[in-house]
């Protein structure tokens, strides 16, 4: 039974697209996160959402809108895809600050 | 916000060699301090954890870490690899505001 399950796991799509990357976990965990990974394996954390309210929002495009319909899932959507936004994209939670479990990750190409 | 560093981006070694993975941390409270594995191609997985307590931690598949307070340290350690720990390693340090940052990760290479 996965934790925490992100999907689509590959996503190749074209410039100018609008996308979503689905996250759900099943740890009755308050929070979660969306961290990138780029091509040089850096993990930059996005956002960060504690029982539904955004605790978190780096420096991060307005075209990337995360959405938490109820504490188990935290969703991404991105609009208008750039290059730039291939990366692998990781879905994790955590009670409080304690360890975070990970997805395994979706893999955005931008064409 | 806090940050880690990790100033090794690959480090090769010998299969049954030791191996140290250095990190260093910059927080201004007691850290919360992990680090995690990822295998090509998978998600990452915990090795170990720092709280609190015992400043010298043990993990999963032989490693352990030691957190030194003095020089916001937290290397991982392990006495003999396997060719089946090459992958990338990440410190991280966790803020009591949901907030978790990850080093730039570490690239281990065993050489048989």
């Amino acid at each position: 039974d996965t934790a925490v399950s992100q999907t689509p796991k590959y996503l190749v799509t074209q410039m100018g697209n609008d996308k979503s990357i689905k996250c759900e976990q099943n740890l009755g965990h308050d929070t979660m996160y969306w961290y990138k990974q780029d091509s040089k394996k850096f993990l930059k954390i996005m956002f960060s959402y504690n029982n539904k309210e955004l605790i978190i929002n780096e420096t991060v495009p307005n075209r990337f809108s995360p959405k938490s319909p109820d504490k188990a899932h935290l969703n991404l959507h991105i609009n208008s895809l750039e290059l730039g936004d291939s990366a692998v994209y990781f879905c994790a939670s955590s009670q409080d600050y304690t360890e975070a479990f990970f997805g395994q990750g979706t893999r955005l190409t931008v064409v | 916000a806090q940050s880690v560093t990790q100033p090794d981006i690959h480090i090769t070694v010998s299969e049954g060699a030791s191996l140290e993975l250095r990190c260093n941390y910059s927080y201004g409270a007691t850290p919360y301090l992990f680090w995690y594995v990822q295998s090509p191609g998978q998600g990452l997985q915990l090795l170990l954890k720092y709280f609190s307590g015992d400043t010298l931690v043990q993990g999963i598949k032989g490693f352990e870490a030691e957190f030194k307070r003095s020089q916001s340290s937290f290397n991982l350690r392990k006495p003999s690899v396997h060719w089946s720990d090459a992958a990338e390693y990440f410190c991280a340090v966790g803020a009591n505001n949901n907030d978790m940052r990850f080093g730039a990760g570490t690239r281990l290479t065993v050489k048989p």
